[in-house]
């Protein structure tokens, strides 16, 4: 069983900072990243898949950094907004054929 | 589009009681998931199906059995219901083919409890 490890297991941030949080992931055999976006009563939502070493991917106000050499990707969420309130999950590519490999996830709470 | 569709959405069951939870895409994608969701322990795979006619055991098959059905359906089955199945249940799909650069799309998910 990989280990996918995601920290800190909850952020409290008020309307208007910043923040960023991180994911771990085995550095061999390295396929992809994912990272999904999970709103209370909903579904899990895909946000960004990165596969290069020093990828850098950008939604709106929310982007991300891999490193594949040493294991561990960045969430950046920059001006954050109550929207934004959500657990963040990133998944790890285990195989070529895309199976996923979840972390337990970063849940955000952004106060006005 | 209705995207990924999953019945039922709730469901109580009795510890040995069985039942098929079924999942459907209209994505024309290859590949689909079973998933279960416990607190504090992230989505689990349960099962998976790469491509029509093919299915595999993921990180938690153990209770469970799978049919592709076609290409849209994809379900699940729990023969015989143990209280430690109680979770949410999430079916997921993706790609136009396999691989890891697809994302996956998620269904609204079914909560069992089994008493």
């Amino acid at each position: 069983i990989l280990n996918v490890e995601q920290s800190p297991q909850s952020l409290h941030v008020q309307e208007g900072d910043s923040t960023n949080f991180t994911c771990s992931f085995p550095s061999s055999n390295f396929y992809a990243l994912h990272w999904y976006r999970w709103e209370t009563a909903k579904s899990p939502e895909a946000l960004f898949v990165m596969t290069l070493n020093g990828d850098e991917k950008k939604k709106g106000r929310i982007s991300a950094t891999l490193n594949t050499k040493e294991g561990y990707s960045y969430l950046y969420i920059k001006g954050s907004q109550p929207e934004d309130s959500a657990t963040y999950l990133c998944a790890y590519v285990t195989d070529s054929w895309g199976k996923l490999q979840f972390g337990a996830g970063t849940q955000v709470v952004v106060t006005p | 589009n209705a995207g990924v569709t999953q019945t039922p959405k709730f469901q109580v069951l009795k510890t040995g009681q069985s039942m098929t939870l079924q999942c459907a895409q209209d994505m024309n994608h290859n590949s689909m998931y079973w998933y279960r969701q416990d607190p504090g322990m992230g989505l689990r795979l349960i099962y998976y199906s790469a491509s029509e006619g093919t299915t595999d055991k993921g990180e938690v098959p153990n209770g469970y059995n799978v049919s592709r059905l076609n290409k849209r359906e994809f379900s699940l089955r729990l023969e015989s219901a143990a209280p430690s199945q109680t979770s949410v249940y999430f079916c997921a799909s993706s790609g136009l083919a396999w691989g890891p650069t697809y994302e996956q799309y998620f269904g609204p998910g079914t909560r069992l409890t089994v008493t």
